[in-house]
């Protein structure tokens, strides 16, 4: 099994401009979601998906856009890029567990730099 | 929500035990607690869970204060591959959603 797969690893953008953060998982987990991680800070929720179809807001979702169309798939969308979307992103899958107590796996990060 | 205190760092010789402390003091009655660690360059991993007895797995041991307030992730053995950081991470009920502080970053020495 490959987990978490997220592509591309690096990116530069320029402000302005445009992308979308690509994150796979074949694990058939319901549960999708989106960190981001600043220098010397722990990670921030963006967005999450409890599955196909349903996606909400996490703690920092302004500048960024999501969906979810299949179970596998849950991209990230950057419309407009400011210099303050660079960090370090990463993307999360588990089974959904309304107790809590699932585990997840984190896929191994996109480091995006805006100019 | 529950929050989390832990000490921003820890040293360690290698092939010592360490202990990583937590406290949650907030924390509800049915809230588990979750460890994940962070190494270098990589994204998190999970360690262990717990929600009120000790808990061992092959990686880590989780000690839980009687009254839930604090909790004691343990590292038999330190290796060169357990420095990281260590976030101690007590999920809102319900919900798969993490909250993350800024953990302990653990130093191994050899």
């Amino acid at each position: 099994n490959a987990g978490v797969t997220q592509t591309p690893k690096f990116q530069v953008l320029k402000t302005g401009q445009s992308m979308t953060l690509q994150c796979a998982q074949d694990m058939n987990h319901e549960y999708m979601s989106w960190y981001r991680q600043d220098p010397g800070m722990g990670l921030r929720l963006i967005h999450y998906s409890v599955g196909a179809g349903i996606t909400d807001q996490g703690e920092v979702p302004n500048g960024y856009n999501v969906s979810r169309s299949t179970t596998e798939d849950f991209p990230l969308r950057l419309l407009s890029a400011a210099p303050s979307q660079t960090s370090v992103y990463f993307c999360a899958s588990s089974f959904f567990d309304p107790g809590g107590v699932t585990e997840a796996f984190f896929g191994q990060g996109t480091r995006l730099t805006v100019v | 929500d529950a929050k989390t205190t832990q000490p921003n760092s820890m040293e360690s010789n290698e092939e010592e035990p360490v202990h990583l402390p937590c406290n949650h003091s907030t924390i509800s009655g049915t809230d588990y607690i979750h460890w994940y660690r962070q190494l270098p360059s990589q994204g998190p991993e999970y360690v262990i869970h717990g929600l009120t007895s000790n808990v061992n797995n092959r990686m880590a041991s989780l000690a839980i204060a009687e009254d839930r307030k604090s909790s004691t992730l343990i590292l038999h053995r330190a290796t060169l591959r357990d420095a990281a950081v260590y976030y101690c991470i007590p999920p809102k009920t319900g919900a798969n959603n993490l909250f993350f502080g800024t953990g302990t970053r653990l130093t191994v020495i050899p």
